[in-house]
C-alpha cells in the first residue's frame, strides 16, 4: 500500500468560494515568512510575503494572516478560480536560508 | 526581464554520465541557489551563491559541483549519480543575500532521471 507520507493535504472547494491554506512553521526566531504557489510541471511562484512584525496583509484576492503566538500562518484566496489549482507551500526565513513547509494540494472544482 | 531560466528542461542520464544543469538571470540579482525537489515533497536547499562566491553548500555529496561563472549564470555540474538523485533540480535569484525580506524568484526547472 501507499505510505501516508507521500501523500500532500489537499483542499478541495468549488469555483467562486473562498479558500483558506494553513502552515504551521517550526522555529519561534523566523522573521520573515513567504507562500508559493507551483503549477505542475512549473517552479515555485510568488504569491505574497509577510515580516514578523506584522499579522495580516493583503494583495490581489489574496491575504495572508500570521498567529506568532501558535506559529501558524494562513494564506486566503478569495473569489477561488481553476487558474489557482497548484501546490501552495508556505516558506520561512531561518537564519539566512529560507526553508519550505510541507505543502497543499488546491483543487479547484467547476 | 524577471525571468530565470533553466535548461535543459528534461535530462536522462545514466550513472556513469557527466552533465550539467544551467540556470541564467538577467535581473541584476546578486544571489543564485540550487534547490532539489523529489515528487509530492518542499524543495531542499542544496547550494547558495553570493556575489560569485559559495555561501552555503548544504553537505551536498561531492558528485554534485556547482560553478556561478558570472552574477547571471549558475551551473550545476553531475558526475556519478545514483538513481534516487531522480529529482527536480530548481534554479532561483534573489536581489541579495543576508537580508530579511529577500524574495526568491525560481525558474521551471530540470526534470533529471537517472537511470
Amino acid at each position: 500500500g501507499e505510505s501516508v507520507g507521500l501523500h500532500l493535504p489537499t483542499l478541495s472547494v468549488q469555483e467562486g468560494d473562498n479558500s483558506i491554506i494553513n502552515c504551521a512553521y517550526s522555529n519561534s526566531a523566523s522573521d520573515y515568512f513567504i507562500w508559493y504557489k507551483q503549477e505542475s510541471g512549473k517552479g515555485p511562484q510568488f504569491i505574497i510575503d509577510i515580516r514578523s512584525n506584522m499579522d495580516k496583509r493583503q494583495g490581489q484576492r489574496v491575504t495572508v494572516l500570521l498567529n506568532k503566538t501558535v506559529k501558524h500562518l494562513s494564506l486566503q484566496i478569495a473569489a477561488t478560480q481553476p487558474g489557482d489549482s497548484a501546490v501552495y507551500f508556505c516558506a520561512e526565513k531561518v537564519g539566512n536560508k529560507l526553508v519550505f513547509g510541507a505543502g497543499t494540494i488546491l483543487r479547484v472544482k467547476s | 526581464d524577471t525571468e530565470v531560466t533553466q535548461t535543459p528542461k528534461h535530462l536522462v542520464m545514466g550513472m556513469t554520465n557527466k552533465k550539467s544543469l544551467k540556470c541564467e538571470q538577467h535581473m541584476g540579482h546578486r544571489a543564485m541557489y540550487w534547490y532539489k525537489q523529489k515528487a509530492k515533497k518542499p524543495p531542499e536547499l542544496m547550494f547558495v551563491y553570493s556575489y560569485e562566491k559559495l555561501s552555503i553548500n548544504e553537505s551536498v555529496p561531492s558528485r554534485f559541483s556547482p560553478e556561478c561563472p558570472n552574477s547571471s549564470l549558475l551551473n550545476l555540474h553531475l558526475h556519478a549519480l545514483q538513481p534516487e538523485d531522480s529529482a527536480l533540480y530548481l534554479c532561483a535569484s534573489s536581489q541579495g543575500f543576508g537580508r530579511l525580506d529577500e524574495k526568491l524568484f525560481f525558474g521551471s526547472g530540470t526534470q533529471l532521471s537517472v537511470l
